[in-house]
């Protein structure tokens, strides 16, 4: 079975502060994303990335990075957290290829409050 | 851009009924895929079932079957003989594709299903 973990379920941090997101999978996939997820507005693309040390924009990339270093790993970066980025964080991976059947996996989140 | 639709935000069902949650998507390409997924209180999302635009059936996985409507822009799941399990929020996406070798899904807002004994 694919396995996506995240490094926390719950992270409390304060404003300003530098927050780092872990996603690991442990299935030699190519494709990672990572989504949050808020309620009314479903989940919403912020990174991707589809090779190391490769990145992509999604649909909500303000006041976000991500660094892949390595092919299992994927890290999203909140350089000085906001309140308005509480939320629930999805990290997801794939495969890769152009097959559009193709499955994200998802791990199981980290829900993330700023005060 | 691509738009997907979903208007229920909640549904009540009995038990052993069937359910089908709905969904519009809104896309100018002519290639893309269509999926849902199951989130339970929980919070992990689980992969359901998968329509590919050019499949010329619907899909079916067990007790899940995707009504594929290409003309109306709909792919409605419905679940047949709901369980008490089935509790949770579906979500509907859609894959499009970048050109940069991987691509994200779009996602509905959801529809919190809930099934009543």
């Amino acid at each position: 079975d694919v396995k996506v973990t995240q490094s926390s379920r719950y992270l409390v941090k304060r404003t300003g502060e530098k927050v780092f997101l872990e996603c690991v999978q442990d299935m030699d996939h190519e494709n990672m994303f990572w989504y949050r997820q808020d309620p009314g507005l479903g989940l919403r693309l912020i990174y991707f990335s589809y090779d190391v040390k490769m990145k992509e924009k999604g649909d909500i990339p303000e006041g976000y990075s991500v660094s892949r270093e390595k092919k299992e790993r994927f890290s999203l970066i909140l350089e000085s957290a906001s309140t308005n980025q509480t939320s629930m964080y999805l990290c997801a991976s794939s495969p890769g290829g152009l097959a559009f059947q193709e499955t994200q996996y998802f791990g199981p989140g980290t829900r993330l409050l700023v005060l | 851009a691509q738009k997907i639709t979903q208007t229920q935000p909640g549904m009540f069902v009995q038990e052993k009924e069937a359910v089908t949650l709905d969904c519009t998507y809104d896309t100018s390409d002519p290639s893309y895929g269509l999926f849902w997924y199951k989130q339970p209180s929980s919070g992990e999302m689980i992969f359901l079932i998968y329509q590919g635009s050019y499949d010329q059936q619907n899909a079916t996985e067990g007790r899940y079957s995707l009504n594929f409507q290409k003309a109306r822009k709909s792919a409605n799941l419905v679940i047949s003989a709901s369980q008490l399990g089935d509790s949770a929020m579906y979500f509907c996406a859609m894959r499009h594709y970048s050109g940069g070798g991987a691509d994200g899904l779009t996602f509905g807002k959801g529809t919190h299903l809930i099934i009543q004994p």
